[in-house]
């Protein structure tokens, strides 16, 4: 079975920028969630699809922003780049049950300059 | 909330030394609980997992027992390799599937 499918790999994007990642779940995964992650912060939780509803969303700046499709697909937004947007951005699927296991993709590596 | 605590790195060790990393959460109910692990330049990986008190996941010569009474996940390797070298993270689940991450703890282990 095919993991979780995250595209592009790499990119670089100046500030002012938006970029849109895109992520593939596991086949029959009905949640999908998104991190940043950073040497400095870490790991940081930006929102959670199922079933093409945002269920949950963490502390972010409304320039972040995501979709699901009907296929359980996501992609997220970041509009007017940042330099400090530069970072590796993580997604991750689940069938959302009970014990909640993800499995998350090689992630997006974004640079902004 | 639900948090995750664990011990700060980096970790350095010799090939074939014992590996403890600590790991304590703050949840209430019955969380399920994890150790993930990130290769360089790799998206993370799930190690473990435990979904209920006393609970013992292991993998890969890794293990981790559920103690709800201190409410620990402590990761253990009997003897580490080289290749075990990467960062573990250890997270908890709760019946909302709010997932929480603890910082991560970097593990170097030199030949």
């Amino acid at each position: 079975k095919a993991g979780v499918t995250q595209t592009p790999r790499y990119l670089i994007k100046t500030r002012g920028q938006q970029v849109t990642l895109s992520c593939s779940p596991i086949s029959g995964h009905r949640s999908v969630s998104w991190y940043q992650q950073t040497p400095g912060q870490g790991l940081q939780f930006l929102f959670e699809y199922f079933s093409e509803t945002q269920r949950n969303k963490g502390n972010f700046p409304g320039r972040f922003s995501g979709r699901q499709f009907s296929n359980s697909r996501s992609e997220m937004n970041v509009s007017t780049l940042e330099l400090g947007d530069s970072a590796l951005y993580l997604c991750a699927s689940s069938l959302a049950d009970e014990g909640n296991t993800i499995y998350f993709g090689e992630g997006s590596w974004l640079t902004v300059v | 909330g639900n948090s995750v605590t664990q011990m700060e790195g980096p970790v350095t060790l010799s090939e074939e030394a014992f590996l403890t990393i600590n790991c304590t959460y703050t949840a209430t109910g019955y969380p399920s609980l994890f150790w993930y692990v990130q290769y360089p330049g790799e998206g993370l990986q799930l190690l473990l997992k435990a979904t209920k008190a006393d609970d013992k996941g292991s993998n890969k010569g890794f293990e981790a027992t559920y103690r709800k009474e201190t409410t620990s996940f402590h990761l253990e390797k009997g003897s580490v390799q080289v290749s075990d070298s990467a960062v573990y993270f250890c997270a908890l689940s709760d019946l909302n599937n709010d997932m929480r991450f603890g910082a991560g703890t970097r593990l170097t282990v030199k030949p």
